[in-house]
This record gives C-alpha cells, sequence and structure tokens, in this order.
C-alpha cells in the first residue's frame, strides 16, 4: 500500500530536549516536505527536499533541521523544542513534473502522513 | 503575494444537497492546483489535482474546476452524504505549495 508514515504520532516533550520525527515514504517520490498546522494559521511549509541530498528552507525553517540521505527518508530534527513548537507536523511526498529542475519544485499529487502531534512544556 | 483564500469558510448543508466550495489566488502563474481532504485529527487526503493546462478535473461525485485568468477555483459535491463531512483545502502550486484556511463542511443526515 502506497503510504507516508509519520513517528512518533504523538508526543510530549519538555524544552531543550532534543528529538527527531521521522517520515517514511514507499512511493519512491523525488519530493518530501514538513508542514506544520496551528489554529488559524493553516498549514505552513517548514523545510522541502526535492531529492536526495538536495533541501531548502519553507516559510517557517527556525528552530528545526533535516536531512535527506535516502530518497524514502526525511526526518525532523528539533535540536531545542521550545513550547511555540507545539502544533501538529505533517509530512508529505510528491512526485516531480519537473524532471531535473532544481530551479522550483512543481509536483504532482501530494500524500500525507497522518500527522505528529507534539506538545512542548 | 502569493494567497489563497476559501469562501465560505464554514457550511453547513442537508444530505443530498448539491454543493460548491471557492477557492481564489491572487498570481495566475500558477503550476497546478490541488484539492484535499481533512477529517478532525487525521492528515491530508488528496482529491483532485488540477494541472495549469487543465480545466477541470473529475473523480466520482467531485468535479473541481480552474480558471486561472480570473483566479479561482471551484470544487462541486454532488449529492452530498454526511461522510462528506470534513475540512476542504485549496492549495496553488507557485514556486512554492500555498494553502487556504479551508472550508468546514458539515452535511446533516
Amino acid at each position: 500500500e502506497a503510504q507516508v508514515t509519520q513517528n512518533p504520532r504523538y508526543l510530549i516533550t519538555v524544552t531543550g530536549k532534543k528529538l527527531t520525527v521521522t517520515c517514511s515514504q514507499n512511493m519512491n517520490h523525488e519530493y518530501m516536505s514538513w508542514y506544520r498546522q496551528d489554529p488559524g494559521l493553516g498549514l505552513r511549509q517548514i523545510y522541502y527536499s526535492m531529492n536526495v541530498e538536495v533541501t531548502d528552507k519553507g516559510d517557517v525553517p527556525e528552530g528545526y533541521k533535516v536531512s535527506r540521505k535516502e530518497k524514502r527518508n526525511f526526518p525532523l530534527i528539533l535540536e531545542s523544542p521550545s513550547p511555540n513548537q507545539t502544533s501538529l507536523y505533517f509530512c508529505a511526498s510528491s512526485i516531480r513534473e519537473d524532471g531535473d529542475s532544481y530551479i522550483h519544485p512543481n509536483t504532482g499529487e501530494l500524500f500525507f502522513g497522518e500527522g505528529s502531534r507534539l506538545t512542548v512544556l | 503575494k502569493q494567497e489563497v483564500t476559501q469562501i465560505p469558510a464554514a457550511l453547513s448543508v442537508p444530505e443530498g444537497e448539491n454543493l460548491v466550495l471557492n477557492c481564489s489566488f491572487t498570481d495566475s502563474a500558477i503550476y497546478n492546483l490541488q484539492w484535499f481532504r481533512q477529517d478532525p485529527g487525521k492528515g491530508l487526503t488528496s482529491l483532485l489535482l488540477i494541472q495549469s493546462s487543465q480545466r477541470e478535473q473529475t473523480s466520482g461525485r467531485l468535479n473541481a474546476s480552474l480558471d486561472k485568468s480570473s483566479g479561482r477555483s471551484t470544487l462541486y459535491i454532488a449529492a452530498s452524504q454526511p461522510g462528506d463531512s470534513a475540512t476542504y483545502l485549496c492549495a496553488v502550486m507557485w514556486n512554492k505549495l500555498v494553502f487556504g484556511a479551508g472550508t468546514i463542511l458539515r452535511v446533516k443526515s
């Protein structure tokens, strides 16, 4: 079954304790992305990756890191979580429609994971 | 600034009614537009993807149209059912993907 898998689904942690949210897709997609969803602010992009070893900042990258060492995995790292990072996080993946272009990520249909609800105390 | 606006913010209809959800965007130079459904506490499920060269896409009871010149897309749901109750999100791809705030739909039985 084609899917995007995130772990953990729920996490409560404390300020400053490093954590990683994993994301894995089994569709051989080039494009992967992380979003956070907050009431009243909608979905905002944190980071995205157009292929292995290619990552770029989205709209709200501060406080986050990512890596793309393998095509299927795109972990989100919070080195020193703070309460303002309490949110619902989504990972998504897609094929790329623009061949080898690295100028803009024209994606196809986006597939989302189930979400990871993170609370930082 | 590239923005996506969805109207109405919430909609409540009786079962069986045909309905239209609206999405407008500020810059017509889009790559594609995608409609999603989100159930409470769940991830987003892609419903329809319309490439910039297309005018509409259909899937079952859903039909999405795209008018780039006017900066609008509509999602038409025929013969609505209680199971259609969810939040519907429109997302537009420019050099990045920008989401609207969504329309919360409730279909009453």
